[in-house]
């Protein structure tokens, strides 16, 4: 079955602290891995995809394929950091993503 | 991502009537998608557009109808056969089917 999980719902970290909100999937097939974050009050935007071997805004992901996670990473928080983060997987020819639930990062003074 | 713009923001349904929630896009983009999201679930695809005069069914579709007469539009319509229509509908497009995908702010429908 083709299934993203991420485990945590509330991430609380402090300022300053290392952040790792997790992901792990479940697909047969060669997957293709993304993080959107969705800051308040703001629409669903690309954060990362792991074909780009990119960081953006401090964040890293990479793709383990024997774990089959992709755990997003940041080593030092901040609060504009707190945000929605969802991790989705994309399967077919036709650019489905599947995501999960999402967590909540919330980063605190 | 301000090329795609979904409307109305809140929508309010009665019991047994269809509704049309509005997604256009000026982006050039050709692929169009609808997801639904439920409190604690992920972004599930209600239907997906590759081109104009072109659309398929997603993992929920039932329920639900959409059209693709335009390239810049994808409208949805919620039908009485939907048996659990209060959710949250994020439109999204995206150059092709390579590409990553684009988000409206979406719309969220409740049953009166």
């Amino acid at each position: 079955a083709q299934r993203v999980t991420q485990p945590e719902k509330l991430l609380s970290v402090f300022k300053g602290a290392p952040v790792e909100l997790k992901c792990n999937y479940s697909y047969s097939g060669s997957p293709e891995l993304f993080w959107y974050v969705q800051y308040s009050r703001q629409r669903l935007q690309l954060l990362l995809r792991h074909i780009s071997r990119e960081s953006i805004k401090g964040f890293t992901a990479d793709l383990n394929k024997g774990e089959t996670s992709f755990h997003l990473k940041k080593p030092f928080a901040q609060e504009e950091d707190s945000a929605m983060y969802y991790c989705a997987l994309r399967v077919g020819g036709y650019n489905k993503l599947i995501f999960g639930a999402g967590t909540r990062l919330a980063v605190h003074p | 991502d301000g090329g795609i713009t979904q409307s109305p923001k809140y929508l309010f349904r009665k019991e047994g009537q269809n509704v049309t929630l509005s997604c256009e896009q000026n982006l050039n983009h050709d692929a169009m998608y609808w997801y639904r999201q439920d409190p604690g679930q992920g972004l599930r695809l209600i239907y997906y557009s590759q081109i104009v005069n072109d659309f398929q069914k997603g993992d929920i579709a039932e329920g639900y109808s959409v059209s693709r007469e335009k390239k810049e539009s994808f409208p949805l319509t919620v039908t009485s056969a939907q048996k659990n229509p209060t959710a949250f509908y994020l439109c999204a497009s995206s150059q092709d089917f390579n590409q990553p995908q684009h988000f409206g702010d979406g719309t969220r429908l409740s049953i009166l």
